[in-house]
């Protein structure tokens, strides 16, 4: 059973398309997060939602749009895509936003951008 | 300058050997700390969390915490091949703060 799960696992695409990922959780968690992870293993957090709302927006360009449209599910749609945009998404689980919940990654998606 | 530190490595051991793995952080806000490790390819699992300053064990992983110079460090024990992963520590106020990520290998 996959706690979190994410599609695609792999996206390849031209600059300049639009593409989406998405993400569910079936642990019954109330928080979910996207991070992004660089060519140099650097992870950071991009977005959380708490029940469907928007909590942490970190500086991130606005062609990265977020969607919550229920508790498990949290997909990422990014308009434009650009070189620099190449990296592994992963989306996140915790139970909810208390520091101590654990978060739990899903197996990410390794998007390259040509 | 990144609010957590953390030498990417990589480091390379024997089987059986001590791994050592070290953060410093900046930001004194930081209360809860946390290891995170990464096989190649998969998502980042939680591995060990603490809150207080001092160490705890589990197993042959010791995490340790030293508030006042604003530094953590995990000790990995009789090191095993499977052992070998990208650890990242992980430090958490209202959102979590990554290390860098050091991969180790443990040579067979």
């Amino acid at each position: 059973d996959t706690a979190v799960s994410q599609t695609p696992k792999y996206l390849v695409t031209q600059m300049g398309n639009d593409k989406s990922i998405k993400c569910e959780q079936n642990l019954g968690h109330d928080t979910m997060y996207w991070y992004k992870q660089d060519s140099k293993k650097f992870l950071k957090i991009m977005f959380s939602y708490n029940n469907k709302e928007l909590i942490i927006n970190e500086t991130v360009p606005n062609r990265f749009s977020p969607k919550s449209p229920d508790k498990a599910h949290l997909n990422l749609h990014i308009n434009s895509l650009e070189l620099g945009d190449s990296a592994v998404y992963f989306c996140a689980s915790s139970p909810g936003l208390d520091p101590t919940d654990t978060q739990y990654f899903g197996p990410g998606t390794r998007l390259t951008v040509l | 300058q990144k609010e957590v530190e953390q030498d990417p490595g990589p480091l390379s051991v024997p089987e059986g050997a001590i791994v050592s793995l070290n953060c410093t952080y900046s930001n004194s806000a930081f209360q809860y700390f946390m290891w995170y490790r990464q096989y190649s390819r998969k998502g980042p699992e939680l591995l060990m969390y603490t809150y207080s300053s001092g160490n705890k064990e589990d197993g042959r992983f010791t995490a340790q915490v030293d508030k006042s110079s604003k530094y953590i460090s995990l000790f990995i024990r009789d090191s095993q091949p499977s052992d070998s992963a990208t650890y990242l520590c992980a430090l958490n106020d209202y959102k979590l703060s990554f290390g860098a990520g050091t991969t180790v290998t443990v040579r067979a």
